[in-house]
């Protein structure tokens, strides 16, 4: 089946920091997301892919979709303490979503 | 914002016993689904529910498993007999169509411990 292999598995950074996260897959999806996770919390959509080489970013947040439609990298830049938490990329398949593994995130103040 | 609404928070239940999970999700919605998450691992797709039936189901969801939507609001996981392995945690969602991005909405979770 599909899968999506996310690196790192986790980091450990300074707030201020801008950092960078990214997720591969040995299948096409046609849009790809990347999620946020707080602890007890469901995934929350933070961005969302639709076009090859698509580029688009959310505040701090900038994501890009692989021409291939086979990887998409996470960049947060200045990262803040309530920045932490595991952040999730997703290949969308008609009525379900296919996650990596995830990357959890930790920011020193 | 409307949200999707999931009851317990947190089950504790014996090995072997049933268990119900329940969902509301936003009233709008035509499609539901089930996730788990294994601690520390990634969320799985489990099942995806539309026009009271089940539209597709994943590998985890064997006989022991079964979705319902009992009236018009709830949305429900069983669990027959429920295993060790079954702890996790368990995400309910629900979206307008099937190609839904944004409206992707999950609830906060049912935390599921078998001892």
């Amino acid at each position: 089946g599909q899968q999506l292999n996310q690196s790192p598995q986790s980091m450990f950074i300074q707030e201020g920091e801008d950092v960078s996260m990214n997720c591969t897959s040995s299948s096409i999806f046609n849009t790809w997301l990347w999620y946020k996770q707080d602890p007890g919390e469901g995934p929350v959509l933070l961005i969302a892919l639709y076009k090859a080489g698509e580029l688009t970013s959310n505040g701090r947040l900038t994501a890009q979709f692989g021409i291939t439609r086979k990887d998409s990298f996470l960049n947060i830049s200045a990262s803040i303490p309530s920045d932490v938490g595991i952040y999730f990329c997703a290949g969308q398949l008609p009525g379900k979503l296919i996650f990596g593994q995830g990357t959890t995130l930790q920011v020193k103040p | 914002e409307p949200e999707v609404t999931q009851t317990p928070s947190h089950q504790v239940t014996q090995m072997g016993q049933e268990v119900i999970l329940r969902c509301v999700p936003i009233s709008n919605h035509l499609y539901f689904y089930w996730y788990r998450q294994i601690l520390g691992q990634k969320v799985e797709f489990l099942v995806s529910f539309y026009n009271n039936e089940i539209s597709e189901k994943s590998e985890i969801f064997d006989d022991q498993f079964s979705v319902e939507r009992p009236d018009g609001s709830n949305f429900t996981l069983k669990i027959r007999s429920t295993k060790l392995e079954d702890s996790a945690m368990y995400f309910c969602a629900s979206t307008g169509t099937v190609f839904e991005v944004y409206g992707y909405t999950f609830g906060s979770g049912t935390r599921l411990t078998v001892v």
